[in-house]
């Protein structure tokens, strides 16, 4: 059972447009919602993250929007460069616990 | 946050054998990770290493294909055992990172079974 579906599975952007990946989870307990960025050869590495008291958060280009009745959060990249082409996971968790992640959406932003 | 180094980074192997991924941290930490990346998907939690004591196995993994060792706070290594072409994946490392709840990964073992 996949407790996080994340779509869509590819994207491609223009240079300067605005990216959006959306995430959608099933466990109510979860209380912490992390995106990961993964170039190719490399491990995920975290890029921002957000917990259900708040309903946005913003670090940069990056914004994660949270709506917590719909068990939904999505990622915003705005401006979006080629340096973010890039694979975004998302995860959840339960307090401390591991994480479980979505199944990722390759990022391509055209020049 | 942590800094980690998994050997080897790559490898290719014949089918029967076993390879030993090694991860080394900067920092002592208290849980070590293990996750498998299929080609094209997304990360599997394999098992949870926590020093002195036995690993915790997800469903689906078992210690006699994935035995893991733990001898201290900055190390770790996963074997992968009696290999065959379905293992071929990557497979990282991963510790808690400094902010709660985050994690840091290593660039991952790309694993080819021939």
């Amino acid at each position: 059972q996949q407790q996080v579906k994340q779509s869509p599975q590819s994207l491609i952007v223009q240079k300067g447009g605005i990216s959006i990946i959306n995430c959608a989870y099933e466990n109510t307990a979860f209380d912490y919602f992390p995106w990961y960025q993964q170039f190719p050869g490399k491990g995920p590495a975290l890029l921002i993250a957000i917990r259900p008291d708040v309903s946005e958060k913003k670090e940069g280009r990056f914004t994660i929007s949270f709506n917590k009745s719909a068990k939904q959060f999505s990622l915003h990249i705005m401006d979006s460069q080629p340096g973010d082409s890039a694979t975004y996971f998302c995860a959840a968790s339960k307090g401390y616990s591991t994480l479980t992640f979505g199944k990722g959406t390759m990022l391509l932003v055209s020049p | 946050s942590a800094v980690i180094s998994q050997k080897p980074s790559r490898d290719i192997c014949q089918r029967g054998t076993s390879l030993t991924i090694q991860c080394q941290v900067d920092s002592q930490v208290t849980m070590m990770f293990w996750y498998r990346q299929q080609p094209g998907q997304s990360l599997t939690l394999i098992a949870t290493a926590n020093q002195g004591s036995e690993a915790t196995y997800e469903s689906g993994f078992v210690i006699d294909k994935f035995p893991i060792s733990r001898p201290n706070l900055t190390f770790s290594t996963l074997t992968v055992s009696n290999m065959s072409p379905e293992d071929s994946s990557i497979y990282l490392c991963s510790v808690e990172a400094d902010r709660v709840g985050g994690y840091t990964f290593g660039s991952g073992t790309r694993l080819t079974v021939v």
